[in-house]
């Protein structure tokens, strides 16, 4: 069964970094998502992509993030400069019909 | 914005007993979607529902769509451990196909064996 992928599964970085999360949607999917979930608190929308643009973002998502799909099978979220509260696990999701698909996640610690 | 809460935010129960989340939306939905995420997982999705008043059953697991598309439930009928979880609904507001989940704010399911 088609999954999605995300690499790494655990980041480790200082404040101040930039960080590189990647994902692999399922293949013939066409909207594209980025999630984050602080420790035990509920999944947060960040940004929707489709058709190569980004669709609609939260304001989560600000200047420090921006997402990319570099070739035809990946699909990027960078992080420009990493805060202490950027801890999270981000998941990556992509959606066909009615259901969204979401990737086991990467878990991202800043120190 | 909008607001997606659930209630309630921890429930135990013993093996064998029938659980309920309840889920409520500030806004009018498209439709609503139910996620589970066990423990260290991510959100795998259970169902969506459309229609206003409609009520989909998945073996013991029973889930309902208020009237007014505001609210929505979900029902477990004799728990088993497999049920252990953060059950999560997720609000819908379509736009073109661009299909945002707006999460609750989850219910976290342990059983007592």
């Amino acid at each position: 069964e088609p999954e999605v992928t995300q690499t790494p599964s655990h980041q480790v970085t200082q404040m101040g970094q930039e960080v590189i999360l990647r994902c692999v949607p399922i293949s013939n999917h066409l909207y594209f998502y980025w999630y984050r979930q602080i420790l035990g608190q509920k999944v947060e929308f960040l940004v929707s992509f489709y058709n190569n643009e980004i669709s609609e973002k939260s304001e989560i998502f600000d200047d420090q993030f921006s997402v990319e799909r570099p070739d035809g099978s990946n699909f990027t979220l960078k992080i420009r400069s990493t805060k202490l509260e950027d801890s999270a696990m981000y998941f990556c999701a992509s959606y066909m019909r009615y259901e969204q698909f979401f990737g086991p996640g990467t878990r991202l610690t800043v120190l | 914005g909008q607001q997606v809460m659930q209630i309630p935010q921890y429930q135990h129960v013993q093996e064998g007993e029938d659980f309920t989340t309840y889920c409520n939306s500030s806004t009018t939905l498209s439709n609503i979607q139910w996620y589970k995420q066990r423990p260290g997982g991510h959100p795998v999705f259970l169902i969506q529902l459309v229609k206003s008043g409609e009520v989909k059953k998945q073996k013991r697991l029973t889930f309902q769509f208020g009237e007014a598309k505001k609210n929505s439930s979900l029902h477990i009928t004799a728990t088993q451990t497999t049920d252990v979880g953060t059950y999560f609904c997720a609000g819908v507001i379509s736009n073109f196909g661009n299909e945002k989940l707006t999460f609750g704010t989850g219910t976290r399911l342990t059983i007592i064996p």
